[in-house]
């Protein structure tokens, strides 16, 4: 099946710092997603983007689908970012649109 | 905006005992999913579901899962005789034909 490769698998920022998240895949992809997972388990949907690039206030993500790889970037980091950054795909051979999550980036946010 | 909603939000159970994790889906959506997670670890699929049956399991889905749609809107994962290593967090995810998963916010088993 399809394989999920992030990096870093953790960061250590000082709050107010710039970072960049990388999730590259082994497979052509119908749908990849960015999730934040919060301290109480929950998955929070960041960005739905099998290609091009999105922004949501603070955060951005862009896929090149081409080159099989999506990048998250966290601008200016609060200690709120704090937590595990998950990237998911679903493979374009894929039955059923599972999706596959990679490792997770532990990000930590320092004051 | 409408949501995937699990219950219990936490379940604790002995050792050998039966559980059902219930979901409720988006209610439009077509396609049904669970996926595992052990503390620490990433995320697992255990199971896809479409059009009343299984469409897709992973090798952790053996003969002590099973899943079901008993009444239209709710879809349930059980786990027969539970183990220790079943301790984990289940999330239920759905999704309408070429969108996004919408994922619940997780029941976390404790197997004792």
């Amino acid at each position: 099946g399809i394989q999920v490769e992030q990096s870093p698998p953790d960061l250590i920022l000082q709050e107010g710092a710039n970072s960049t998240l990388r999730c590259n895949f082994s497979d052509s992809v119908n749908n990849l997603q960015w999730f934040h997972q919060n301290p109480w388990g929950q998955l929070i949907n960041l960005f739905y983007i099998p290609s091009g690039t999105k922004q949501n206030g603070r955060l951005s993500a862009t896929t090149v689908a081409t080159e099989r790889y999506s990048l998250l970037y966290i601008s200016s980091s609060q200690t709120t970012d704090s937590g595990v950054y998950f990237c998911a795909v679903e493979g374009m051979n894929t039955n059923a649109g599972k999706s596959t999550f990679g490792d997770g980036t532990t990000l930590t946010v320092k004051p | 905006e409408p949501e995937v909603t699990q219950t219990p939000s936490h379940q604790v159970t002995q050792m050998g005992q039966e559980v059902i994790l219930r979901c409720v889906p988006i209610s439009n959506h077509l396609y049904f999913y669970w996926y595992r997670q052990i503390l620490g670890q990433k995320v697992e699929f255990l199971v896809s579901f479409y059009n009343n049956e299984i469409s897709e399991k992973s090798e952790i889905f053996d003969d002590q899962f099973s899943v079901e749609r008993p009444d239209g809107s709710n879809f349930t994962l059980k786990i027969r005789s539970t183990k220790l290593e079943d301790s984990a967090m289940y999330f239920c995810a759905s999704r309408a034909t070429g969108q996004p998963q919408h994922f619940g916010d997780g029941t976390r088993l404790s197997i004792l």
